[in-house]
């Protein structure tokens, strides 16, 4: 099983529908992130965690919001879905306890359309 | 957000030869340079990483040379193979696991001819 996994791993819908997109991770890593790629723009950070009570705004977190559940599980929310946020989405945790080398440990994606 | 800038978008390289990717940094505070390695259809995972204490770090046919007063870092591919075609992304960040993880570059496309 993934270290790190994400659902759904694919998902159409439409324009002003709710999604969420899931999160759980069995590395026992205390930060979580969530990151978006669009081709030619890389991978952007939308929102990171270090703990359940401490929630963060990345570089585009407009139009998105998070839960952090549980220090093993982190959603992203579209509360209203636009065909601009039809993308790639990745969850990434990291482990700053210990000997820490600033590696992120990525999902295999959420690829998400909105029509 | 500090900027990390990747260069080329995209790259085509024949069988065996050298892979070139370069990147530049603004954050002089930045202390941790990875590089991620992205199959499709799979999330990016490391690939090689140096610390600015060093000037080139190698790992097989992967190598990191590390200018900290130009501060550009680039990755070469010797002897590159079809198996290699994949997209690199760039990051800086902090060894520490910085506040808000890694800056990326926006990839590169490589593609290795047989």
């Amino acid at each position: 099983d993934a270290d790190v996994t994400q659902t759904p791993r694919n998902r159409i819908t439409k324009t002003g529908k709710r999604i969420m997109l899931e999160c759980s991770q069995t590395k026992g890593h205390d930060r979580m992130y969530w990151y978006r790629q669009d081709p030619g723009l890389g991978l952007r950070l939308i929102y990171y965690s270090f703990d359940v009570k401490d929630i963060n705004k990345g570089e585009i977190s407009d139009g998105y919001s998070v839960s952090r559940q549980a220090q093993a599980k982190f959603s992203l929310s579209l509360e209203s879905a636009i065909p601009n946020q039809t993308a790639l989405y990745f969850c990434a945790t990291s482990d700053t306890t210990g000997i820490s080398t600033g590696e992120l440990f990525f999902g295999e994606g959420s690829r998400l359309t909105v029509l | 957000q500090q900027q990390v800038k990747q260069s080329p978008q995209s790259l085509i390289v024949q069988k065996g030869g050298i892979s070139i990717i370069n990147c530049a940094y603004e954050n002089t505070a930045f202390d941790y340079f990875p590089w991620y390695q992205q199959f499709p259809g799979k999330g990016p995972a490391l690939l090689i990483a140096i610390r600015p204490d060093v000037s080139e770090k190698k790992e097989g046919r992967f190598t990191i040379s590390f200018n900290k007063s130009a501060k550009q870092f680039s990755l070469h591919i010797m002897d590159s193979q079809p198996g290699d075609s994949a997209t690199y992304f760039c990051a800086a960040g902090y060894s520490g696991g910085g506040a808000d993880g890694l800056t990326f570059g926006k990839g590169t496309h490589l593609i290795i001819q047989p």
